[in-house]
């Protein structure tokens, strides 16, 4: 069956050090990949998404995540962390059959001053 | 452009009440989604609507769980009788594409609570 894990239910880290998130997926065909954030008392922002192409991906807020088919993973990095990194994470993976968001289960960012 | 928007923010109703949540998508998008996380889970599809369409409703949990979308725009997800287990955040997301590129834009969720 499709699933996606973050095996980090929490993660800290300093100000200004660097972070990576670990996401792992499992699913049959080429995955549609994508990483969430939600800050406290705000929505699901799309940070970046993987479909084809370069496996390195650029996305908003200094972030970038590369996808490795033969480790199955999508990991989140970002060289330096800022206060206001500190939210829920989320990786996740489209079904192409039916549309649907296969999700983890999240991984929440703490930054120490 | 205006994103997804949801209401109300939070919901706090009793057991046995009724409650119905709303979701206005993207202007444009044809593509709507309802997801909702328990607490401690993750988060879980419930259905997805195509214009007024039901495309796949294979996540709704019970039939206590009723969702609308009227001519195609926004979108209403009704839960009556309210059950203590229907506590959560219910994110509604749209889309303009379908295949291919499909990016999923989500709300702010609403927060529900039965006590």
């Amino acid at each position: 069956a499709q699933s996606v894990t973050q095996p980090d239910i929490h993660i800290t880290v300093s100000e200004g050090a660097s972070l990576e998130l670990r996401c792992n997926y499992s699913y049959g065909a080429t995955p549609y990949l994508f990483w969430y954030v939600q800050s406290p008392g705000q929505g699901l922002q799309l940070l970046l998404k993987y479909f084809s192409g370069d496996t390195l991906v650029q996305g908003i807020k200094g972030f970038e995540a590369e996808f490795k088919r033969s480790q199955s993973s999508f990991n989140l990095r970002k060289p330096s962390v800022h206060w206001s990194d500190a939210a829920e994470y989320f990786c996740a993976v489209l079904m192409d059959s039916n549309y649907q968001l296969i999700w983890g289960a999240g991984t929440k960012l703490i930054i120490k001053p | 452009e205006a994103g997804v928007t949801q209401f109300p923010s939070h919901s706090v109703i009793e057991k046995g009440q009724t409650v119905t949540l709303r979701c206005d998508p993207i202007s444009g998008h044809d593509n709507l989604y309802w997801y909702r996380r328990v607490m401690g889970k993750e988060i879980k599809f419930l259905l997805h609507f195509v214009k007024e369409s039901k495309q796949d409703e294979s996540g709704m949990p019970n039939n206590r769980f009723l969702a609308e979308r009227t001519g195609g725009t926004y979108s209403t997800l009704k839960v009556q009788p309210a059950e203590l287990e229907d506590s959560g955040v219910y994110f509604c997301a749209s889309s303009q594409r379908l295949a291919g590129k499909n990016i999923q834009y989500f709300g702010a969720g609403t927060r529900l609570s039965v006590l």
